[in-house]
């Protein structure tokens, strides 16, 4: 079993449509969790962080931890062509540089339709 | 959010030579660099994680003679790929954090190409 479960997708969705994105983890000692967003043939560009569970929301974005349950989503409202793409989460359990690493999950391709 | 450049974009090189890329933090002192390679619609396969002045440590079946990280200064990281083949053809990308920082950021990437 993956550290960090993610549904490859393709999620294909119309224009201005909710998405649901969501990955699942075994270790419960994850404590740091990042959301970001790759294009084509570029670097991943961080979307969103959050250390506890509930909600954050920025703009478009809300990132969703729930602990206990070891699940976290993100949800894109009003979704855009230009928002296609593949996200990926990534968890840490310590800011420690020692033991810091980033685990990912292995990205949902996310396609918006005009 | 932070700013991760990464030199060159792209490099085509024959078998046999070395080539050197550059990972720059360009507003923050990055204690922490990590080099990471991704095949094509794989996710990023962690290759080594540096701090400012110390050794790197590799992932397990990273050859550490062949893949030679510098990290000398708070602010720049390289890459040395060293007698490329053409199994090393793939896309490399760089990332960085402030000490403590949560947040990661990533460089947009280099496009290895060995012929």
């Amino acid at each position: 079993q993956k550290e960090v479960e993610q549904d490859p997708g393709p999620l294909s969705v119309p224009e201005g449509a909710i998405v649901s994105l969501n990955c699942t983890y075994s270790n419960s000692a994850f404590q740091y969790f990042m959301w970001y967003r790759q294009y084509s043939r570029k670097g991943p560009e961080l979307l969103m962080y959050t250390y506890s569970s509930g909600n954050k929301e920025d703009g478009r974005f809300t990132a969703q931890v729930d602990k206990s349950s070891k699940y976290i989503s993100l949800f894109i409202r009003d979704s855009q062509p230009s928002d296609s793409a593949t996200y990926l989460c990534a968890m840490s359990w310590s800011l420690m540089d020692s033991s810091y690493k980033l685990i990912f999950g292995s990205g949902t391709r996310l396609l918006v339709r005009p | 959010g932070a700013v991760v450049s990464q030199h060159p974009s792209r490099v085509i090189c024959k078998s046999g030579t070395s080539v050197k890329i550059e990972c720059r933090s360009l507003d923050f002192q990055a204690t922490t660099m990590f080099w990471y390679r991704q095949f094509p619609k794989q996710s990023l396969m962690l290759m080594a994680t540096s701090n400012e002045g110390s050794k790197a440590t590799y992932e397990q079946g990273v050859e550490k003679d062949k893949f030679l990280i510098n990290h000398a200064s708070l602010t720049l990281s390289t890459l040395t790929v060293t007698s490329a083949h053409p199994e090393d053809s793939s896309f490399y990308i760089c990332s960085a954090r402030e000490k403590w920082g949560g947040e990661q950021y990533f460089g947009p990437g280099t496009r290895l190409t060995v012929t």
